[in-house]
């Protein structure tokens, strides 16, 4: 079986600071990592994903991911948060079963 | 593309009644998903598509749920008969192959009295 686990329910940033949205995961096989953000009444949007080669992430929107294999890591990463990344982020792992398995995911709040 | 359509974006209902979702994924895509999401249990797999057919409906919850296919450009999910705790935002995502990107809609918030 497949898990993503988010440990934080709401992460809390200053506008300008660097964010950080942890995402840990568990597969038996190569794991394929996707971020997804939802807005307020809207579904959910690709950011980013992880399927091979180099372990840094780039996506939309300025963020970025790291993939650590001994950590079972992927954590969402943006260098200077703006209050218009407040959203609701997801992580996401799929592993041979053709299904993603979402993380129960953490709301970003930026402050001006 | 216009992406991902559900219909209808809101639905109000009373207990008892029929319910049908829709859901027209972006053309070409060959897997089609359906979601729910509450905020006690997150998101939640109902059931997938591959090629108009039924791989895994093992997430959904009962009988009262169903959902179908029948062609390519169209989907439709179906509870009857719906209940309170039936309440949630439904969401429909597509995507074209394994391991690519889900494309989702902009979901059907219900609301079950």
């Amino acid at each position: 079986a497949q898990s993503v686990a988010q440990p934080e329910d709401q992460v809390n940033v200053a506008e300008g600071n660097p964010l950080t949205v942890k995402c840990t995961y568990s597969v038996s096989g190569n794991p394929y990592l996707f971020w997804y953000v939802q807005y307020p009444n809207r579904g959910l949007q690709f950011l980013l994903k992880y399927i091979t080669g180099d372990n840094l992430v780039k996506g939309s929107y300025g963020f970025e991911a790291e993939f650590n294999k001994s950590q079972t890591s992927f954590h969402l990463k943006k260098p200077s948060a703006l209050v218009s990344d407040s959203a609701l982020y997801f992580c996401a792992v799929e592993s041979g079963y053709s299904t993603l398995t979402f993380g129960k995911g953490t709301m970003l709040l930026v402050s001006p | 593309d216009a992406g991902v359509i559900q219909s209808p974006r809101h639905e109000v209902t009373e207990m008892g009644q029929e319910v049908t979702l829709r859901c027209k994924p972006i053309s070409g895509h060959d897997y089609l998903f359906w979601y729910r999401q509450t905020m006690m249990r997150g998101l939640e797999l109902l059931i997938y598509f591959n090629n108009n057919v039924p791989i895994d409906d093992s997430g959904m919850p009962e009988d009262r749920f169903s959902a179908k296919m029948p062609n390519a450009s169209f989907s439709t999910l179906k509870i009857q008969p719906s209940e309170p705790r039936d309440s949630a935002v439904y969401f429909c995502a597509s995507r074209a192959g394994g391991y690519d990107i889900q494309y989702f809609g902009a979901g059907t918030r219900l609301s079950v009295l």
